[in-house]
Parts: C-alpha cells; structure tokens; sequence
C-alpha cells in the first residue's frame, strides 16, 4: 500500500510567517507534486518534482517555493504568507516507471490570518 | 498550457438512475484523462482512466468515453448508490518528456445521490 503523509492536517498561520509544508512517501516513487485545492476551482498544479533537487513549476507558483533534498520527501514553502493563500494543500506520488496514478496525501488545511 | 473544462459543477440524481459528467480540453497533445474521486474529508482516489488510444473504458457501474476529435471525455456511472457521492475530478496530462505525469484537473463536480 502505498503511504503518503503530510506534516500537519490543519494550520494557522499569520501574514508574512515563513511556512513549511512537508511530504514524506514510502514507496519510492520518482515523481512528487504540490496541488492545492480551493472550492470550485478543482486541485491546481503548483510545484512538481522528477527527480531529487529537480523541480518544475506548475500553474500557480507564484508566492511558493519547493524543496527535494531526499526522494521520499517534498516539501513546499511559503516564503511570506498571505490572506489569499488560505487553502487546502494536497501532495501526490507517482511512480513513472509502472503507473500514471498520483497518489495523494490527506492534505494539509492551511488558514492565513 | 492545457485547459480543462468540467461541467456540471453540481449534479442531483436519485438512486438506481445515471449520471453523466462531461469535461473538455484544450490541448491536442494530452494523451491521457483519469477521473478521481474525493469523498468528504478525504484525499482523492484514481477511479478509472483512459489513454488516448482507446474511445471507451468500463469498469462494472463506471464507463469513461473519449473523442479525440471534439477533445471531450466523459465519466458515467449507471444504476447510482448512495456511496457514489462525492467530488469528481477530471483530468488530462500530455505524454512523454519532464512533464509526463503532470495533471491539469477540472473544477470538480459534486454528486450527491438521493436514497
């Protein structure tokens, strides 16, 4: 089974704080991503990673940094947060090498005061 | 970049009927459309998928239909439960190159099955 977690389900913040969300998989697997998810707007790609200390951007980077030092673990960075960064924060695996299926953590609900 | 369309944004059927979502895409290069779903509090899941070799897809109550032509795919689900409620996801990714893997997903719609 294939096991994604996130550091924190909930977090509150204030505006300007640095803040760090982590991802750590035990499967191996090549490829990690960074959504987040705001109603009626669907799961947007912020960050994704293929490879350690490889990083591409998605379609929403702005105001986000990523970090891949270690396979297993992703993390992605806030580096001065904002109201409007409020949201549900959801990371994925996938293992290219046998599967397009993402896997997906249970999300981390980030609140920006 | 690709664009995914997903409509409706909210659907309403009683149980035992089907239900249909549509999405479209904008990039001819994506080859690949898997649909996730995301019960309540709960992290999405790959339910089914199809590739751009194949026009259909069935798994049991769930089928996927694909024209490439028109670059819409569909999800249907048949004789609805209860349990088919939740948040479902389109998606479409190109092929090959440093973004294979990359989704582009639509804005979801919310089934809600009545008993």
């Amino acid at each position: 089974d294939v096991k994604v977690t996130q550091s924190s389900r909930y977090l509150v913040k204030r505006t300007g704080e640095k803040v760090f969300l982590e991802c750590v998989q035990d499967m191996d697997h090549e490829n990690m991503f960074w959504y987040r998810q705001d109603p009626g707007l669907g799961l947007r790609l912020i960050y994704f990673s293929y490879d350690v200390k490889m990083k591409e951007k998605g379609d929403i980077p702005e105001g986000y940094s990523v970090s891949r030092e270690k396979k297993e673990r992703f993390s992605l960075i806030l580096e001065s947060a904002s109201t409007n960064q409020t949201s549900m924060y959801l990371c994925a695996t996938q293992d290219r090498r046998f599967s397009d299926t993402q896997y997906f953590g249970p999300g981390t609900r980030l609140t920006v005061l | 970049g690709e664009n995914v369309e997903q409509h409706p944004s909210t659907l309403s059927v009683q149980e035992g009927d089907s239900a249909v979502i549509k999405c479209t895409y904008s990039d001819s290069a994506s080859n690949y459309f898997p649909w996730y779903k995301q019960e309540l509090g709960k992290r999405p899941q790959l339910i089914i998928d199809i590739r751009s070799n194949v026009g259909e897809k069935k798994d049991q109550r769930i089928a996927v239909t694909l024209n490439k032509t028109a670059k819409h795919f569909s999800l249907h689900i048949t004789e609805t439960q209860p349990e088919d409620s939740a948040v479902y996801f389109c998606a479409a990714s190109p092929a090959g190159g440093t973004s294979y893997g990359k989704l582009t997903f639509g804005q979801g719609t919310i089934l809600t099955v009545h008993p």
